[in-house]
């Protein structure tokens, strides 16, 4: 069983750039959940989709999106960069919508915006 | 609001020693509760969850947790530390009123010294 798989590690971008972000969710899993961790902070829900579709959303800005492809892999956008989007964004798949049924999460990709 | 406190930014253990990370949760309802392990430059790792049924709950690695209601208390414990164990420990609870969502701690670093 292969867990989650996210793309890239590290990246550098320039504030009002955009940056795409991916992950492969865990074999079988059909739900997908993105969240941001600032430094020294636990991580923020950002948005989840299920289906391909937007099941629900953190306060987040409108230029944070995502999509889901019919592989349930996903992908989280975010336009017009600002520092303060500097963090670690994890990526967590789950076999049903609910939270108490447990996510597995992916190692993180790092987004430094200077 | 719903909200996780995690009360130490750090705890301090030497091996072999008991160990207790602690977490309070303010949600209307029963809780669903998780704890979750980081390690540098790794995604988060799930420990245990409380849903419903016996208070102390057994999980990974051979780490527990004792949930008290009366306290709204969730702490993380282990009969003796390893070193291995050092880490980032978050405490989580599930949303309430948006059932896929986990609200998580700010985190508890956990060094182990031999």
């Amino acid at each position: 069983e292969t867990g989650v798989t996210q793309s890239p590690t590290h990246l550098i971008k320039t504030r009002g750039q955009q940056v795409t972000l991916r992950c492969s969710s865990q074999s079988g899993h059909n739900t997908v959940s993105w969240y941001q961790q600032a430094l020294g902070q636990g991580p923020q829900f950002i948005f989840q989709y299920y289906r391909e579709e937007e099941n629900g959303r953190g306060n987040f800005p409108p230029r944070f999106s995502g999509l889901q492809f019919p592989n349930y892999s996903s992908e989280l956008n975010v336009n017009a960069l600002e520092l303060d989007d500097s963090a670690l964004y994890l990526c967590a798949s789950s076999l049903a919508l609910a939270a108490s049924y447990g996510y597995t999460f992916g190692s993180g990709t790092r987004l430094t915006v200077v | 609001a719903q909200s996780v406190a995690q009360p130490e930014d750090q705890v301090n253990v030497a091996e072999g020693n008991p160990l207790t990370v602690k977490c309070t949760y303010s949600v209307s309802g029963n809780p669903y509760l998780f704890w979750y392990v980081q390690y540098p430059n790794r995604g988060l790792q799930f420990l245990l969850k409380y849903i419903t049924g016996d208070n102390l709950v057994k999980g990974s690695y051979g780490f527990e947790a004792e949930f008290n209601k009366s306290q709204t208390s969730f702490h993380l414990k282990k009969p003796s530390a390893l070193v291995s164990d050092s880490a980032l420990y978050f405490c989580a609870v599930r949303d309430m009123d948006s059932s896929y969502k986990l609200i998580f701690g700010s985190g508890t670093r956990l060094l182990v010294r031999p």
